[in-house]
């Protein structure tokens, strides 16, 4: 079964202070994602990556960096944390067809007081 | 733009009853759909998806969904809930280019 391993799997953050979400997969896939969940809502996508080296913009990437620096690692970054940004965060891979499912990780709860 | 809406947040059946989640899609073209699950704490899993084909789709667990291209839906259903479904169901439509869009999740309760 393909593995996605998000790592912490809960944070307390202070607003202002930078954090640091990582996400590793061992599906030799070549799209990861970063999604995040707020209560009672679906999954907005943050930022994204078809290959190493290179990310793309999500539908809400603002306030948020994202880093692939191998195909195996995916960072989300959040270089001044805000209250507004108290979710969770799901990273996610797949292959390269549109068609194929999505192996998501158990998630982060980020929390920013 | 494409979007996926399930207009019930919450869904309560009891045990054995017959389900039905609701999900429609606004989409250019012939889409890609899926349902995942959610059990507490966990992360999303797959329980079925749609290509372009049959309509009726069968999933895991006794779960099935139909694709609608006349009324944009890909309603999912089973024929017997069973205690342990209880979970969130999310639909989602995914472009060509492999973005994924999912839709807010129906809550699914289950009465002993």
């Amino acid at each position: 079964e393909a593995a996605v391993t998000q790592s912490p799997r809960s944070k307390v953050a202070v607003t202002g202070g930078k954090v640091t979400l990582s996400c590793h997969q061992t599906n030799n896939h070549d799209y990861m994602y970063w999604y995040r969940q707020d209560t009672g809502h679906g999954l907005r996508l943050i930022h994204y990556s078809y290959v190493a080296d290179s990310t793309e913009k999500g539908d809400i990437p603002d306030g948020y960096k994202a880093s692939r620096p191998s195909q195996e690692n995916f960072s989300l970054i959040l270089e001044l944390a805000s209250l507004s940004q108290t979710a969770v965060y799901f990273c996610a891979s797949r292959t390269g067809f549109s068609n194929e499912r999505l192996f998501f990780g158990h998630g982060t709860k980020l929390s920013v007081l | 733009a494409q979007s996926v809406t399930q207009p019930d947040a919450r869904v309560t059946v009891s045990e054995g009853a017959s389900l039905q989640l609701r999900c429609k899609y606004s989409y250019f073209g012939t889409p890609y759909l899926f349902w995942y699950v959610q059990y507490p704490r966990q992360g999303l899993q797959l329980l079925l998806k749609y290509y372009p084909g049959d309509p009726v789709v069968q999933g895991v667990n006794g779960f099935e969904a139909e694709f609608s291209k006349s009324n944009s839906s890909f309603h999912l259903r089973k024929a017997s809930v069973h205690w342990s479904d209880w979970a969130v169901y999310f639909c989602a439509v995914s472009y060509p280019t492999g973005k994924l869009t999912f839709g807010d999740g129906t809550v699914l309760t289950v009465k002993p």
